[in-house]
């Protein structure tokens, strides 16, 4: 079945550094989906990536759909305090459910 | 988007027990979903509840264990039935909303399930 892979599982910079985590599935995704989990909190929504080779910003946040539509990334660059938490990607293989990627546990030194 | 809360938004079960946890959505929606969350790890999809139907199980879970309940658009129950500690976890509800032709989630704050 559909397995979406995700690294690093833990990420720990100082603040005002850049943060990457990488998303992979085993098989062509019709769409990506990023979602952040503050700590003791739910998953929220961040982003959706649907076309080959596709890139959006929100803010310090630059998420990549790969042209193989295979792998995701989201990149903050100069990280915040606020950036702490899990963030998932969710791949979506046709019309079928969501799969979330483990997660990357994003710790900042203040 | 979507306002979700959920009850209880946490607890602490004997064994043997069964706890039924709500979820109610500000809005209808067609789309819902429960899922597991072990601390510090992924989300588990258990079920997807559409209003109308039978909810539809992942592999690995069965409607003895966890029965779910789609009475209307804005509204679902999951119970977690003869509960062991190996169940402890966080429970979350979704509901999927049209987004660009696709579907996107929001999650309630989820119910936090202690098994003893």
């Amino acid at each position: 079945g559909q397995q979406v892979m995700q690294i690093p599982q833990y990420q720990h910079v100082q603040e005002g550094e850049d943060f990457t985590t990488y998303c992979n599935s085993s098989t062509t995704l019709s769409n990506i989906q990023w979602y952040k989990q503050r700590p003791g909190g739910h998953p929220v929504f961040l982003i959706q990536l649907v076309k080959s080779g596709e890139v959006k910003k929100q803010k310090r946040l630059t998420f990549q759909f790969g042209e193989a539509k295979k792998n995701s990334s989201l990149h903050i660059t100069a990280t915040q305090t606020t950036d702490v938490g899990t963030y998932f990607c969710a791949g979506r293989e046709r019309a079928q459910k969501l799969v979330f990627g483990q997660g990357t546990r994003l710790t900042i030194n203040p | 988007s979507a306002v979700i809360s959920q009850k209880p938004s946490r607890d602490i079960c004997q064994r043997g027990t069964s706890l039924t946890i709500q979820c109610q959505v500000d809005s209808q929606v067609t789309m819902m979903f429960w899922y597991r969350q072990q601390p510090g790890q992924s989300l588990t999809l258990i079920a997807t509840a559409n209003q109308g139907s039978e909810a539809t199980y992942e592999s690995g879970f069965v409607i003895d264990k966890f029965p779910i309940s789609r009475p209307n658009l804005t509204f679902s129950t999951l119970t977690v039935s003869n509960m062991s500690p190996e169940d402890s976890s966080i429970y979350l509800c979704s509901v999927g909303m049209a987004s660009g032709g696709w579907e996107t989630q929001y999650f309630g704050p989820g119910t936090r399930l202690l098994v003893l």
